[in-house]
């Protein structure tokens, strides 16, 4: 059981489409995270909320563009997207406090052809 | 930047085994350090954090760590694995900022 979802599960999309993750938390948290999980490579950060603010904003590429619209909603909006990109995108949320651990969702994991 | 290293890819070991996966991150200062563990098919959960006080942390599952400041380590145990314990395990380190960074991961298979 989780209390964050991921929504889709899988995605595959062409290099043209336009798509978006969604991620939803249902713990009472205020800060919300995307993360890349690609092969081989560690879980890196992409983005960060806290109160719906973006507060920290990792170097990602324009073509990655994050939304929150308040504290249990989190999308990440994707379009003309690289083969590269393809991984997973993993979901966190916790407290507005770094003195709290992060909470993982299950994960979308993105084909990009 | 922080880098974590976890120096054990991929482990094998027989039930009853002795288990310590090692974990050094790269940058010191204040850090919150944490391990997490994602069984086959499930999401990251979290076993065990240090934030601060005693540097031997007791987590879920009979797992310990021990922060070594001095060696910049924050290496994992348990005196007896299970089968149940097949696993990914992520070491991850917090400095000043939100994001964790993660090291790439052991793959503990536990053989019957």
């Amino acid at each position: 059981e989780t209390g964050v979802t991921q929504t889709p599960r899988h995605l595959v999309m062409g290099m043209t489409n336009k798509k978006s993750l969604k991620c939803e938390q249902h713990l009472g948290h205020n800060a919300m995270y995307w993360y890349k999980q690609s092969a081989k490579k560690p879980l890196e950060l992409m983005f960060v909320y806290s109160l719906e603010e973006r507060v920290e904003n990792n170097s990602v590429p324009s073509r990655f563009s994050p939304e929150c619209p308040n504290s249990s909603h989190l999308f990440l909006h994707l379009h003309t997207l690289q083969p590269e990109d393809s991984a997973l995108y993993l979901c966190a949320s916790s407290q507005d406090d770094r003195r709290y651990e992060q909470y993982f969702g299950p994960g979308t994991r993105l084909t990009v052809t | 930047a922080q880098s974590v290293s976890q120096h054990n890819h991929h482990v094998i070991l027989s039930e009853a085994a002795s288990l310590e996966l090692g974990c050094n991150y790269s940058y010191g200062g204040t850090v919150n350090l944490f391990w997490y563990v994602q069984y086959p098919g499930q999401h990251l959960q979290l076993l065990l954090k240090y934030f601060s006080g005693d540097p031997l942390v007791k987590g879920i599952k009979g797992f310990e760590a021990e922060f070594i400041k001095s060696k910049f380590s924050f290496n994992l145990r348990k005196p007896s694995v299970q089968w149940s314990d097949t696993a990914e395990y992520f070491c991850a380190v917090q400095n000043s900022g939100y994001a964790l960074n993660f090291g790439k991961g052991t793959s503990l298979l536990v053989t019957p």
